[in-house]
């Protein structure tokens, strides 16, 4: 069966400090996979996006990145964080075939910048 | 217009009661749509998706989808105050692979 695997769970970050947040798959290849962030009381909103290797869209421009230095790993970095970075950042993946399958979520990584 | 829609609720309704959770969307090309419940700092876990007309049910939840109201509905029989969560709509944005969310209708089931 498949697992999405994220981490850290939480952390507290000084504004201005670098951010390295990272997903894995199991059980599957070639999938699809996203970054969401979560802020408090609000939506989830769709930073990246990877179709594949090395494949990545991004949706807001903001001061974040994404790679995906392989199949099944995904990871979001910030050289300096703000303090609008604080939120719940969700990893997902779904099938890459045809774009219509269900979307999976990791447990999520808390992030406070102070 | 936002992409989906929802109310933010909450929804308040009593154990054993129908809840009854509704999202719009606007793309009228989006053809695969997703219900999840989130419980409070947790991630979502997805419950029902459906890509046809009408009704589809799954246990104690039916997911009804009217295209060309471009409409999409979560039933929930029997609440139970284990269902008091969170419930975010999603859509597929048409010719991508970006799943859109609603902001989420917040549910308490009161016992």
């Amino acid at each position: 069966s498949q697992t999405i695997h994220q981490w850290p769970a939480t952390l507290v970050q000084p504004v201005g400090s670098p951010l390295s947040l990272e997903c894995t798959v199991e059980g599957t290849s070639n999938p699809n996979l996203y970054w969401y962030r979560q802020a408090a009381g609000r939506g989830l909103q769709l930073l990246f996006y990877s179709v594949g290797i090395g494949q990545i869209s991004s949706e807001v421009p903001q001061n974040l990145s994404a790679s995906r230095p392989q199949d099944r790993q995904f990871i979001l970095s910030s050289k300096k964080l703000l303090l609008s970075d604080s939120g719940f950042y969700l990893c997902a993946w779904s099938v890459a075939a045809g774009g219509v399958g269900e979307l999976f979520f990791g447990e999520g990584s808390r992030l406070t910048v102070l | 217009q936002k992409e989906v829609e929802q109310n933010s609720g909450p929804l308040s309704v009593p154990e054993g009661a129908i809840a009854s959770l509704n999202c719009t969307y606007s793309d009228r090309g989006s053809q695969s749509f997703f219900w999840y419940r989130q419980y409070s700092g947790k991630s979502p876990e997805l419950i029902m998706f459906i890509y046809s007309n009408g009704d589809k049910e799954d246990g104690r939840f039916t997911a009804q989808l009217n295209k060309a109201s471009q409409y999409v509905s979560l039933l929930i029989r029997d609440s139970q105050p284990s269902d008091s969560a969170t419930y975010l709509c999603a859509v597929i944005r048409s010719g991508t692979y970006k799943y859109i969310f609603g902001t989420g209708t917040r549910l308490k089931v009161l016992a």
